[in-house]
């Protein structure tokens, strides 16, 4: 199984500041065929289903904020939210769908300072 | 506009059954994988089990392997989550997700752009 390893565990940040959020797999994700980095990021606020941000580790979703990137290749990823505001308080998971067996980071906790 | 409707979920004694179903709507259905992905109280996200768009290829998670069985009826635009011997750690809400594209598979694979709001599973005496 591809182990996705978050950090840190919970962060936070002023707001309009940059929130940084890691991402690192136990196996690199990038298959080398099409070069793409089989890794997503999701943002999960309470009471809600996580909403897909990124995907193919840095290609935004449709209707997502450009204040969201994401970056990385291999085995090691980062999300990086620019200007953060009051609604990007969420849980943030990093996923590998280069495997069959899917799995998830366990998640960062984002708060405002 | 994408919809993703769960239900089957309640409270079942350890050992017991259930069978989950979610419908789909605002999207070709059979054109895309589906996955369960499920979520204990207070905890994380983990995959369960995922199927490609014809059934072709279906994958389950270590923890609910040889118990659990995923299929779809595309004709229906439904997606099943059959749980047998179902364990209190089995708890969680269940949720269906949208694959981006249509495969399921090693290096074929996509992430999931639709969630639907879950079904929650208790399992208790």
């Amino acid at each position: 199984d591809i182990v996705m390893t978050q950090s840190p565990d919970s962060l936070a940040v002023s707001l309009g500041e940059r929130a940084t959020i890691h991402c690192r797999s136990s196996q690199s994700v990038l298959y080398s065929s099409n070069n793409k980095n089989y890794l997503a990021w999701y943002q999960q606020k309470p009471g809600q289903p996580p909403k897909l941000l990124i995907y193919w580790a840095s290609t935004r979703e449709s209707g997502v904020p450009d204040r969201f990137s994401g970056s990385g290749s291999g085995t090691d990823f980062t999300l990086t939210i620019n200007s953060l505001q009051a609604e990007d308080v969420a849980v943030y998971y990093c996923q590998q769908y280069y495997r069959t067996l899917i799995t998830f980071g366990q998640g960062t906790r984002l708060e405002i300072k | 506009e994408v919809q993703l409707v769960e239900s089957g979920g309640g409270l079942v004694q350890p050992g017991r059954s259930l069978r989950l179903s979610c419908t789909a709507s605002g999207f070709t259905f059979g054109d895309y994988a589906m996955h369960w992905v499920r979520q204990a109280p207070g905890m994380g996200l983990e995959w369960v089990s995922g199927i490609s768009w014809n059934s072709g290829s279906i994958g389950y998670a270590d923890s609910v392997k040889r118990r659990f069985t995923i299929s779809r009826d595309n004709g229906r635009n439904s997606l099943f989550l059959q749980m047998n011997s179902l364990r209190a750690e089995d708890t969680a809400l269940y949720y269906c997700a949208k694959a981006r594209g249509p495969h399921y598979y090693d290096s074929t694979g996509y992430s999931f752009d639709y969630w639907g709001q879950g079904t929650l599973v208790t399992v208790s005496s």
